[in-house]
């Protein structure tokens, strides 16, 4: 898990405004994963990238957007179509490999809105 | 898409009895089934996972049994300790397709002394 850093760790936002969350690591991972996650709640995935310059919508992709110009970054973009953006989130890595399942995830961002 | 169904949702035990978290799951695809626990602010710290091709693993005071026909599996905490106390995720995930985790809804484990 240290090969993974989220910045920042806390994060404000005020209504009509975009903000990107920062996702690097060190793994030397192909694919990389947004999570939210509410309070009480489980993950739910945002986007996803297993490969570099290419990234796909999860199951809540609606209000976000991602990019993956490099294969060690991987940032989200909370967009202001996004109506409620609270919650915590979280970064993963999975390396692939079939003997070895295990997701990497990242300290998390804790975004507030205003 | 997954699905994946966890209970109970909170769990109260004392110190030195076990616990016991059931998963349900309905993609027949999906072949790996980790558990999560996860502390107030934390990010989620893998304790024990499953293949489908395994009924049961163990790792000290922490099993996971899968049953494939049923598509359920559990996770048992024997000897609870008060540190034991957090939320615990199960997951679910293919080797195929996108390869990400579809996450139970947790279950809040509260282990008094």
């Amino acid at each position: 898990d240290g090969g993974i850093t989220q910045s920042p760790k806390y994060l404000f936002r005020k209504e009509g405004q975009n903000v990107t969350l920062s996702c690097e690591q060190n793994l030397n991972h192909d694919a990389m994963y947004w999570y939210r996650q509410d309070p009480g709640q489980g993950l739910r995935l945002i986007y996803y990238s297993q490969i570099v310059n290419d990234f796909q919508k999860g199951d809540i992709a609606e209000g976000y957007s991602v990019s993956r110009e490099k294969k060690e970054s991987f940032p989200l973009t909370v967009t202001s179509a996004q109506k409620n953006p609270t919650a915590f989130y979280l970064c993963a890595t999975y390396g692939g490999s079939l003997a070895y399942n295990e997701q990497f995830f990242g300290p998390g961002t804790r975004l507030t809105v205003l | 898409g997954e699905n994946v169904e966890q209970h109970p949702s909170t769990l109260s035990v004392q110190e030195g009895d076990s616990a016991v978290i059931k998963c349900t799951y309905s993609d027949s695809a999906s072949n790996y089934f980790p558990w999560y626990k996860q502390e107030l602010g934390k990010r989620p710290q893998l304790i024990i996972d499953i293949r489908s091709n395994v009924g049961e693993k163990k790792d000290q005071r922490i099993a996971v049994t899968l049953n494939k026909t049923a598509k359920h599996f559990s996770l048992h905490i024997t000897e609870t300790q008060p540190e034991d106390s957090a939320v615990y995720f199960c997951a679910a995930k293919t080797d195929t397709g996108r390869r990400a985790l579809t996450f139970g809804s947790g279950t809040r484990l509260q282990v008094q002394p």
